[in-house]
């Protein structure tokens, strides 16, 4: 099957600037995660969605940070304006309710300079 | 413990030599605990999945044990080659809930 697809890889931009990160996750998988993962920190959860409802953004800065996941299949994450300490790997996930495993995609790393 | 906690951070060995990793996590409400292998610029690599308190898992080289009870689990390597360097990170889940990340353990095998 195919793995978790994100885009684009690689991210550079000014702070106050906006970006966004999309995530088309394994087909039939109910459940969607963004993860924050900051150098030398463990990855944090920001948003869950089950199918297009969210579960959990109770660590997401809404202020800045929205994400959206329509139709209950791929996702977007938007982050407007960037800061400095934005700058990290997010990591999308999925899982399925009928076995343990996640599948995560390979991330997109954000500098803000 | 509140958080899922990793030791040592960083381990730096010699090409064959054998190693293992600590994993600590909350006992209660445990419903699984995940090992990770994450390189640089590629996607986790799910090692193992574990759910039985005395739960053993082996994949080459590698090993897992499981404590539910007092809420540890070992991830042991055998024989270190340098394409184990990588970070390792224990996870821990609650039924229906987001996964919650240790900090990792970042190996270095050099040759």
């Amino acid at each position: 099957e195919a793995g978790v697809a994100q885009s684009p890889r690689y991210k550079i931009i000014e702070k106050r600037q906006s970006v966004a990160f999309w995530c088309n996750p394994i087909s039939g998988h109910a459940t969607l995660y963004w993860y924050q993962q900051i150098l030398g920190q463990g990855p944090k959860l920001l948003i869950q969605f089950q199918n297009n409802g969210v579960v959990d953004d109770s660590q997401l800065p809404k202020d800045r940070f929205s994400a959206e996941r329509l139709k209950g299949v791929d996702s977007t994450l938007k982050i407007q304006p960037a800061k400095l300490e934005d700058s990290a790997v997010y990591l999308c996930a999925s899982s399925s309710v009928r076995h343990y495993g996640y599948t995560f995609g390979s991330g997109t790393r954000l500098t803000v300079v | 413990i509140l958080n899922v906690e990793q030791s040592p951070q960083s381990l730096h060995v010699q090409e064959g030599d054998s190693t293992n990793f600590t994993c600590s996590f909350p006992s209660s409400n445990f419903y699984a605990l995940h090992w990770y292998r994450w390189e640089t610029a590629k996607s986790p690599e799910a090692l193992f999945v574990m759910t039985l308190n005395g739960d053993e898992k082996k994949k080459g080289r590698i090993s897992a044990t499981l404590n539910t009870k007092e809420g540890y689990s070992y991830l042991y390597i055998k024989g270190s080659q340098p394409e184990d360097s990588a970070t390792y990170l224990c996870v821990r889940n609650q039924a229906g809930t987001a996964l919650i990340f240790g900090k990792g353990t970042t190996l270095s095998v050099s040759s």
